[in-house]
């Protein structure tokens, strides 16, 4: 049962536009939440981070936001850009002693378009 | 300051045989969790090491141990391969449990 959940699985976006990922998780526990995105063959690199008392959060292009009670976080990418082309993945992080414990959903894969 | 370093990058393996795959985190970083990527399954977590203690552990089977020295290395033992195990092995170390900065993976192929 995934807690977390990317239902894109590609997102295709002109370079300029933005990108919106999206992400739905289950679990009411999770307190922190994070985009990390990944090449092919290297590990994941961290973008943004949300605390579950925030509702946005920016930084740079980037934004992220958090709807606790829908249980649903987005990434914003404004303007995009060729070099955003990666996978993006969420994950959510639990509380208390499950913190080291990073749950991420299946990711989304990016296409921006010179 | 330098990153998380994984080796070795790419590992070929028989099946039946064990692997041990190493992981140095960022200096003063104390938690180190590891994950498995697989196509199918996207990125798991298989445990995380906190001061030499395990104190998270996934869903994984038995064959699947770790390891956190007093340095703050870890490392990962898989024992028995199957087909199945064949993935990109990920670990990640952390300071506060906020930011974790992920290495770049060993690619473990099981033939």
């Amino acid at each position: 049962d995934q807690q977390v959940k990317q239902n894109s699985p590609s997102l295709s976006v002109q370079e300029g536009r933005i990108s919106i990922l999206n992400c739905d998780y289950t679990n009411s526990m999770f307190d922190y939440f994070l985009w990390y995105k990944k090449y092919p063959a290297e590990g994941p690199t961290f973008l943004i981070s949300i605390s579950s008392i925030k509702d946005k959060n920016e930084d740079g292009r980037f934004t992220v936001f958090l709807n606790k009670s829908a249980k649903h976080l987005s990434l914003h990418i404004v303007p995009s850009q060729p070099g955003d082309s990666a996978v993006y993945f969420c994950a959510a992080r639990g509380n208390g002693g499950s913190q080291g414990n990073l749950i991420f959903g299946k990711g989304t894969k990016l296409s921006v378009k010179p | 300051k330098a990153g998380v370093t994984q080796t070795p990058r790419y590992l070929i393996k028989t099946r039946g045989q064990q692997v041990t795959l190493s992981c140095s985190p960022i200096s003063g970083h104390r938690s180190v969790s590891w994950y498995q990527q697989t196509p199918g399954q996207g990125l798991q977590f298989l445990f995380e090491y906190f001061s030499e203690t395990q104190r998270n552990k996934g869903n994984f089977p038995g064959r699947f141990s770790g390891r956190q020295f007093s340095n703050s290395r870890s490392e990962m033992n898989v024992s028995t391969l199957e087909l199945g195990d064949s993935a990109l092995y990920l670990c990640a170390s952390s300071w506060d449990n906020y930011g974790y900065t992920f290495g770049s993976g060993t690619r473990l192929t099981v033939v």
